[in-house]
């Protein structure tokens, strides 16, 4: 079974600056990887497919990048309503399994 | 993009059968070459992914979930649903579905786990 380590578990950062989440794989995966936003009491929301891909009407502050086994999501510019826990997600689709990695709560200085 | 939304019981004793249904909307279940699955997230705690149905039935599980766990699909209403059996407390969390793609999840339902 494919594992993913996602990091830091936890940030700090000030309105403005540039965060950084790692996720690493514990096989090749390609690109198969996306980054979700979780707000409190929300669901999940898709911000970057096929790990740099953004999707449609997300804001171009969040960006994606890696493939194989090694990827890494940025907000370029933290704002106050970024403040949400960041997953990332391994996908296959021969058989559609997923896994997940631990997340990153992101808060604000 | 294709509308999701659980329905099921708030609250179900231990040792019973926890069930919930995803109804699909915005298009049809059968005619869409999509997976359909089910995704928990205990209270403060972390994504898990429990399994996923091919519209052809084709079923896929988490291995740590496998031996309690049925996902079908009922093409009639529409329709996919998750049985877990033999619950425990640690079965309590947001339940979400999900089906292939860009389409959001539901909105997720909590399900609690206690007599």
């Amino acid at each position: 079974d494919i594992q993913m380590t996602q990091s830091p578990s936890s940030l700090s950062a000030s309105v403005g600056d540039r965060v950084t989440i790692t996720c690493q794989a514990s096989q090749d995966i390609s690109n198969y990887l996306n980054w979700y936003q979780q707000k409190p009491g929300k669901a999940p929301k898709l911000l970057i497919y096929d790990a740099s891909n953004l999707e449609t009407g997300v804001p171009s502050r969040f960006s994606g990048s890696g493939s194989g086994t090694d990827f890494t999501f940025t907000i370029s510019s933290l704002q106050p309503e970024d403040i949400a826990t960041y997953y990332c997600q391994q996908y296959d689709n021969l058989p559609p399994v997923l896994t997940f990695g631990g997340g990153t709560k992101v808060e604000i200085k | 993009q294709l509308q999701l939304q659980e329905s099921g019981p708030g609250l179900v004793k231990p040792s019973e059968t926890l069930s919930l249904t995803c109804t699909v909307s915005g298009g049809s279940i059968s005619s869409s070459s999509y997976y359909w699955g089910w995704i928990r997230q205990p209270p403060g705690k972390g994504l898990e992914w429990i399994g996923s149905i091919y519209y052809s039935g084709s079923t896929y599980y988490n291995p740590s979930l496998k031996s309690r766990v049925t996902i079908s699909v009922d093409t009639s209403k529409n329709q996919f649903s998750l049985k877990l059996s033999s619950v425990t407390a640690a079965d309590t969390a947001v339940y979400y579905c999900y089906t292939e793609g860009d389409s959001p999840w539901g909105q997720g339902t909590l399900v609690t786990v206690s007599s």
